[in-house]
Order: C-alpha cells, then structure tokens, then sequence
C-alpha cells in the first residue's frame, strides 16, 4: 500500500515570490509520481510527473519537481507565481507497473496555493 | 483534442434514491478509473476497468455497482444513497498504463 503526505494544507504567497509545496510517500514497491492541479470547480489536470530518469521534472508553466528516493520526497516548487496559480494541488503515486490496467492513484490531502497580488 | 466526457456535471438526488453517472473515455484508451472525492479531501479510487473487465478495486461501497461497456464507455451505478455520497465523482481514462487523463467530474448532491 501507499501513502501521501503534503505537510502544508494551505499556502498563502505573494505574487512573484517563490513557492514549495511538500509531498512525501511512504510505499514498499516503487512508484511513480505525480502532481495534479485542480482549480475551483474543475477537474484534476497533470501538472508534472516522474516516471524514470532525471530526476528533476518541469512543467511547461514553470513548475518543476524533484524526486528524491533517499527522502522519499517529491516536492513542487515555482521561482515565481502568478495570480493564475491559484489552486488546490495534489500529489499523487502510483505502484510500477503492477498489472494491466491497475494504475490507481493514491493522492495527498492537498495543499491550497493562494497567490496574493 | 478529445478529452474524457462525464456526464450528467450536476446530480441532485433524495436519499435512497439511485444514480447513474456515466464516463466516455478518450478515443482509444482502454482503461477507466472511477474516484470520489468528498468535500474538501483527496480523491479516492474506487474501481477500474481494462478492457470492459474489473482490473482494481478500491474503497467502492456495496451498494455501487460500475461496468464498462462494448464501446468502452463506464456507468457508475449508485443505490440507496446516502447523505454521505454527495461528492465530485471523477472518471479518468489511460491508455493501458499510461498517464491518465481526467474528466471534469459530475457533482452529486444528496438531499
């Protein structure tokens, strides 16, 4: 079994200002990670992923997150935000391949990013 | 480009009444995931399907029954709800064990 842990529920920052947000797992089989972004009302879409490889992933709006298996850490982090960063954002893990079509997620609590102007 | 379609988006219903919420997965994929998600928590899986058979099974109460079908499209069948039910329902859809991909959700509301 899996488990997620995001530290920080809620996470108020100003406009421009830099932002981590925590995740850390707990799993006894390796597995894949995610994060999820889920505006007011909205579905989850995928912010970014580990699979294998760098360990440092990147998002296409400036997002990036760092997989250390040592720490059993994934945490997001953005040099700058932007009012339009506002959300709720989920850290997922998945087991490796663990069957066809077995790849449910187990999510964290969720931590609400709030952009101050 | 086709996303996963839910529908209905809004569902009010009276308790111990029944609800079906039905999921058209992305063209091509083969696999659908049904999650809850209470309000203001985690989205929990429920169950999952792989071509039209149940490969998973999560936190699916009794009363919840779900299959896919031939065209690969999913229902979700919910009897005697109860106040506790009222959550956003996601389906999401993989190809195989790919990355999956989320619908919009549909909002079911228990009265």
């Amino acid at each position: 079994a899996q488990s997620v842990t995001q530290l920080d529920s809620q996470v108020p920052v100003f406009e421009e200002a830099p932002v981590e947000l925590r995740c850390n797992y707990s799993s006894s089989v390796s597995v894949y990670l995610f994060w999820y972004v889920q505006y007011p009302n909205q579905g989850l879409q995928l912010l970014l992923k580990y699979l294998s490889g760098s360990t440092l992933v990147k998002s296409i709006n400036g997002f990036e997150a760092e997989f250390n298996k040592s720490q059993t850490s994934f945490h997001l982090r953005k040099p700058s935000v932007h009012i339009s960063d506002t959300a709720e954002y989920f850290c997922a893990v998945s087991p490796l391949y663990s069957g066809a079509g077995s790849y449910q997620l187990t999510f964290g609590k969720g931590t609400k990013l709030s952009v101050i102007p | 480009a086709a996303g996963v379609i839910q529908s209905p988006r809004h569902l009010i219903k009276e308790k111990r009444e029944t609800a079906t919420l039905k999921c058209y997965p992305i063209p091509r994929h083969d696999t659908v995931y049904w999650y809850q998600q209470g309000p203001g928590q985690d989205p929990q899986f429920l169950i999952s399907f792989y071509e039209k058979m149940q490969s998973d099974k999560g936190s699916i109460p009794d009363r919840f029954s779900a299959q896919q079908f031939s065209d690969y499209h999913s229902e979700l069948n919910m009897s005697s709800l109860e106040l506790g039910d009222s959550a956003l329902y996601f389906c999401a859809s993989s190809l195989d064990k790919d990355e999956a991909f989320f619908g919009q959700g549909t909002r079911l509301t228990v009265v």
